[in-house]
């Protein structure tokens, strides 16, 4: 199955700031998909990334608050803007191999 | 809209006791059901997994059910130990087309020694 590297593994950031997330997969994958996780609770997606193309987001994401970037098919980032304390988080990439999702480490982020 | 309900939201077992976590899905074009492992801190890891046109898988000591009509699906831990404490997440998806997986709520299972 595919290797993930995802950094920063965590960050406290101040309100109103944004902090970009990267993914690297250590081989060529069509789908890379962003996941939110809250605290003690499940996996919700919030975007798929094709490279080459716009970002798909779920429903309550949006382009302007999580913006994403696929310029390769190995490379993901994920931002988030303007960022308030609801948006503490586990942030975490995924792509699709021969078995299912791999995750990648995730990303532990705290707004004050 | 899509949507996967997972129940009990914890279970605590003996050592050695079975442990199952029950999942239903609700968009019957799902044909692909994986089941991820999370322990503290960590990411979740896929354990077993089961398509549609399969009614049960088995691996050493986890199993999963099927029953496409009901729209149900079951992980079965058989034996447990303290090491499968963790929190274990069901899925579903189409397994085609987005990719795009739908996560259960989570069961936190605790195995007493």
């Amino acid at each position: 199955s595919a290797v993930i590297s995802q950094k920063p593994s965590r960050d406290i950031c101040q309100r109103g700031t944004s902090l970009t997330i990267q993914c690297q997969v250590d081989s060529q994958v069509t789908m890379m998909f962003w996941y939110r996780q809250q605290p003690g609770q499940s996996l919700t997606l919030i975007a798929t990334a094709n490279q080459g193309s716009e970002a798909t987001y779920e429903s309550g994401f949006v382009i302007d608050k999580f913006p994403i970037s696929r310029p390769n098919l190995t490379f993901s980032t994920l931002t988030v803007s303007n960022m308030s304390p609801e948006d503490s988080s586990i942030y975490l990439c995924s792509v699709v191999t021969g078995h299912g999702y791999t995750f990648g480490s995730g990303t532990r982020l705290t707004v004050v | 809209g899509e949507n996967v309900e997972q129940h009990p939201s914890t279970l605590s077992v003996q050592e050695g006791d079975s442990a199952v976590i029950k999942c239903t899905y609700s968009d019957s074009a799902s044909n692909y059901f994986p089941w991820y492992k999370q322990e503290l801190g960590k990411r979740p890891q896929l354990i077993i997994d089961i398509r549609s046109n399969v009614g049960e898988k088995k691996d050493q000591r986890i199993a999963v059910t099927l029953n496409k009509t009901a729209k149900h699906f079951s992980l079965h831990i058989t034996e447990t130990q303290p090491e499968d404490s963790a929190v274990y997440f069901c899925a579903a998806s189409k397994a085609s087309g987005t990719y795009k997986y739908i996560f259960g709520t989570g069961t936190r299972l605790k195995v007493l020694a």
